[in-house]
């Protein structure tokens, strides 16, 4: 069965630079997550889109933005790069029309960035 | 808010023994608790979830129990083998009114010694 597809896979970045992270949900889900996970911790929220519009938004940095396109596929977009950036950044997705299923929420393989 | 604490931490239990890892939860109205498991550099999987119209589910060698009551769910591995060595997540729903989310325990890093 399709997986969430994250790329890439790894990224370095010199701090102060851009990143752009992209997620390709599971067809026919129509919500996209974006978690933080940093060394040892548990996953934080950042954002969510539904239907390609922001649904909720958690401790996301101003730096740092999302948006999810017509083919729901979504992009979240990190500016400024600090050292305390780095960290491992999943996207989930899960079917909000799907009656109970929305609950459940798949990860991908996530993107491992690393800012020096 | 929600908010889901995690224990043990960790976890170390010889190959075929039990493994039980609990959480609690703090809004009474959450009514969906999954489990995940993190393998070294993947994403969270889900293992097996419990909705608050039940108390116990199983798959094979898994299991989760949930008292309500109580605010507390737990993960039953039973005859553990090494490739359960993971850490594993806990978590809640955080739902408002136009959205809803996944609020995470702390995690437990189990080993499975073989």
């Amino acid at each position: 069965a399709a997986g969430v597809i994250q790329s890439p896979r790894h990224l370095i970045k010199e701090k102060r630079e851009t990143a752009t992270l992209k997620c390709y949900p599971i067809p026919r889900h129509d919500t996209v997550y974006w978690y933080q996970q940093g060394p040892g911790q548990d996953p934080q929220f950042l954002i969510s889109f539904y239907e390609k519009m922001q649904s909720d938004k958690g401790s996301i940095p101003d730096r740092f933005s999302a948006q999810q396109f017509s083919d729901y596929h979504s992009e979240l977009n990190m500016s400024s790069l600090e050292l305390g950036d780095s960290a491992l950044y999943f996207c989930a997705s899960s079917l909000e029309g799907g009656g109970q299923e929305y609950e459940k929420l798949f990860f991908g393989s996530g993107t491992q960035l690393s800012v020096l | 808010g929600e908010n889901v604490e995690q224990h043990p931490s960790t976890l170390s239990v010889q190959e075929g023994d039990s493994a039980v890892i609990k959480c609690t939860y703090s809004d009474s109205a959450s009514n969906y608790f999954p489990w995940y498991k993190q393998e070294l550099g993947k994403g969270p999987q889900l293992i097996i979830d419990i909705r608050s119209n039940v108390g116990e589910k199983k798959d094979q060698r898994i299991a989760v129990t949930l008292n309500k009551t109580a605010k507390h769910f737990s993960l039953h591995i039973t005859e553990t083998q090494p490739e359960d060595s993971a850490v594993y997540f806990c978590a809640a729903p955080k739902p408002t009114d136009s959205s809803y989310k996944l609020i995470f325990g702390s995690g437990t890093r189990l080993l499975v010694r073989p």
